[in-house]
């Protein structure tokens, strides 16, 4: 178990460029989640992925944000015309899903700051 | 899909037992009550999770009344790196979407 690993750690971009970020699940794990975090907030729902279906996207998402799955192995998030309100930390977790209600195993984030 | 409740922060010295409560008055049926420790610049982490009644582990107990309308997690003699913030979430069965509160904030002292 190598855990979740996601890059890169840290990303500074300027507005209105695109910006992709890279989240390796655990190898066995079904389900792929994203997140963002903000200072002093808890994590945000982003979208989530059984394999490579994507199959819940937050409303709160703008068409700016996709994400792919496209093997149901990694998975990407790209921001397309980056704004300064999406600098955050984005937060990738994996798990078994419905197996043994199977924990999120969370990797470190990446952290977008965009000038 | 179930709101929690639980204090914004929490402080307490080293140790301590320390008792957090969360509230999730909506709870279903088939929800469990997980909790997660995040530090600072790191992803959170799976503490511990239940349905009902009394769950220990290494690191923690959570205990479950029978209405399940709340919860409580419970750190035995705490030290200076348990400080952290404490979510607590109900997770549906299906493990769809998963959403975390603003947790609670802890704070151990010398």
């Amino acid at each position: 178990d190598t855990g979740v690993s996601q890059n890169p750690r840290h990303k500074i971009t300027k507005r209105g460029q695109n910006v992709t970020f890279r989240c390796d699940p655990i190898s066995e794990h079904n389900r792929l989640y994203w997140y963002r975090q903000t200072l002093g907030q808890g994590p945000e729902f982003l979208t989530y992925f059984q394999n490579e279906a994507q199959l819940e996207k937050s409303r709160l998402l703008s068409d700016r944000f996709s994400a792919e799955r496209p093997k149901g192995s990694f998975s990407t998030l790209e921001i397309q015309r980056t704004e300064q309100g999406d600098s955050a930390m984005y937060l990738c977790a994996s798990s078994l899903g419905q197996i043994n209600n199977s924990p999120l195993h969370f990797g470190n984030g990446t952290r977008l700051t965009v000038t | 899909l179930a709101k929690t409740t639980q204090p914004i922060s929490m402080d307490s010295y080293e140790g301590q037992e320390v008792n957090i409560t969360c509230s999730h008055n909506n709870i279903a049926t088939n929800d469990y009550i997980t909790w997660y420790q995040q530090f600072p610049s790191q992803g959170p982490r799976f503490i511990i999770q239940g349905y009902k009644t009394k769950v220990t582990n290494e690191v923690a107990s959570l205990f479950i009344p029978a209405d399940r309308k709340s919860s409580t997690l419970s750190l035995p003699r705490v030290s200076l790196s348990d400080t952290a913030v404490y979510y607590c979430l109900v997770v549906p069965s299906s493990a769809s979407k998963i959403i975390f509160g603003s947790g609670t904030r802890l704070s151990i002292r010398p």
